[in-house]
């Protein structure tokens, strides 16, 4: 399964929101009816963080400006008012089918 | 506190081997499936390889026949036994634990480089 994440480079104002698209090339619902769909922060030099499990679900301690949605094969992950801190690069994977795929990664940055 | 720990990680000549470790803490091993994935210098992720629950592995075809995960519940240790290895498998390569459901990565090691020249 291919993970397509658009944009790949995303300049934001501090306080202004981001989002994230994420499409895969097949559906991401497994036979036991969950979508595997998680959503990932790498800050530079850090090894990367689970923010997002299951399309919509915060992790343990993930502030709650992060919030992911969708379905099938559409997905967005959204930062409400970004923070110096949410510099990094944030990446879709999908663990419905082998092989776990990633999307490319899209570059958060500050304008 | 889940701690995963990788080491092993080391510079080796194409065509030479390499095990890598990741010692596991904080949780039951023996009932989590466990992972590989690795990343390239400046590129994204890519996984590697999976033993699940029962001791099950699969590998990603670019390292199939080459790689093998295993596991030593007594230790609490995963582990990735690199034959054959190219310039290509140069990377850092993390340890990822999976829920208790599957299906998602929730606890990421802090990597450890190999360099394949």
């Amino acid at each position: 399964i291919v993970m397509t994440q658009t944009p790949l480079s995303s300049p934001v104002t501090l306080g202004q929101p981001a989002s994230i698209s994420c499409r895969s090339s097949q559906s991401l619902v497994h036979s036991d009816g969950n979508t595997y769909l998680s959503w990932l922060q790498q800050r530079p030099g850090q090894p990367p963080r689970l923010l997002i499990y299951q399309i919509s679900n915060r992790f343990s301690g993930v502030p709650d400006r992060f919030s992911g949605s969708g379905a099938g094969t559409d997905f967005t992950l959204k930062i409400s008012r970004v923070e110096a801190e949410d510099v990094g690069v944030y990446y879709c994977t999908q663990a419905s089918q082998f092989p776990y795929t990633f999307g490319q990664g899209t570059k958060l940055e500050i304008k | 506190e889940v701690q995963l720990l990788e080491s092993g990680g080391d510079l080796v000549q194409p065509g030479g081997s390499l095990r890598l470790s990741c010692a596991a803490s904080g949780f039951t091993f023996s009932d989590y499936a466990m992972n590989w994935v690795r990343q390239a210098p400046g590129k994204g992720l890519e996984w590697v390889s999976v033993i699940d629950k029962l001791g099950g592995a699969r590998h990603a075809e670019v390292v199939k026949g080459r790689f093998t995960i295993s596991r030593d519940i007594s230790k609490s240790t995963l582990y990735l036994q690199m034959n054959s290895l190219r310039a290509e498998d140069s990377a850092v390569y993390y340890c990822a634990k999976e829920t208790a459901n599957g299906g998602t990565l929730d606890y990421w090691g802090q990597g450890i480089l190999v360099t394949v020249s």
